[in-house]
């Protein structure tokens, strides 16, 4: 069935540090790719999503490029500031029921 | 952006009896689903529904039922609950393919 990998437990950074979460999954086809953020007492918000090879997706700062080939869409910031801490969830789906099938989740903390 | 919200926030039950957690919609979304979340799993889908009247199964139903009594209303059940269901559940309603999600519950099984 799909699956999706991502950047296992946390992620700890510094301000202004740049970011990545990687994001691997297998799935047949073109599934869309999607970005979620969850901050701490609340329930994960969609950041973004892309559902093209080559195609950008982006918000608040935040990007990633869908690409085929390496079955990837990595997660990036050029800067990150203490606000951004929180858990990054990768997601794959679309399709007639619109379900999605997620990562287990990658924690961000970054310290000023 | 839809508004999912959750009843209760918080919730104790003892092993063996019955739990009902809520999830209300008012964005009239057809599809609406249940996960639960947990250290090491993220997030796993329960239950879903494609309006009212509608369930389906999702990737771990056992010992959990549903009931969509109306577009805007989507319950999940715990018919006999178990100390292995604490967890933290979430509701989420869908606009296209992108989920808009609930505040989430607490459940706590003694």
């Amino acid at each position: 069935g799909d699956s999706v990998t991502q950047t296992e437990g946390q992620v700890a950074l510094s301000e202004e540090d740049f970011l990545t979460i990687h994001c691997n999954y297998s799935a047949s086809g073109y599934p869309a790719l999607f970005w979620y953020v969850q901050y701490p007492g609340e329930g994960p918000q969609f950041l973004f999503r892309a559902s093209r090879d080559k195609e950008k997706g982006s918000s608040r700062g935040f990007e990633a490029t869908y690409n085929k080939e390496t079955t990837s869409f990595h997660l990036q910031k050029a800067s990150v500031q203490e606000s951004d801490s929180a858990v990054y969830y990768c997601a794959l789906g679309g399709g007639s029921n619109a379900k999605l099938t997620f990562g287990k989740g990658t924690k961000l903390s970054v310290k000023s | 952006e839809a508004a999912v919200t959750q009843s209760p926030r918080n919730k104790v039950a003892v092993t063996g009896g019955k739990v009902t957690l809520s999830c209300n919609q008012t964005n009239n979304h057809n599809n609406m689903y249940w996960y639960r979340q947990d250290t090491g799993h993220g997030l796993r889908l329960i239950h879903y529904s494609y309006g009212a009247g509608s369930t389906e199964k999702g990737d771990i139903p056992d010992g959990y039922k549903a009931s969509r009594p109306s577009q805007e209303n989507f319950s999940l059940i715990l018919e006999l609950a178990t100390p292995s269901q604490t967890s933290v559940y979430f509701c989420a309603s869908v606009w296209e393919d992108t989920q808009y999600f609930g505040p989430g519950t607490r459940l706590l099984v003694l």
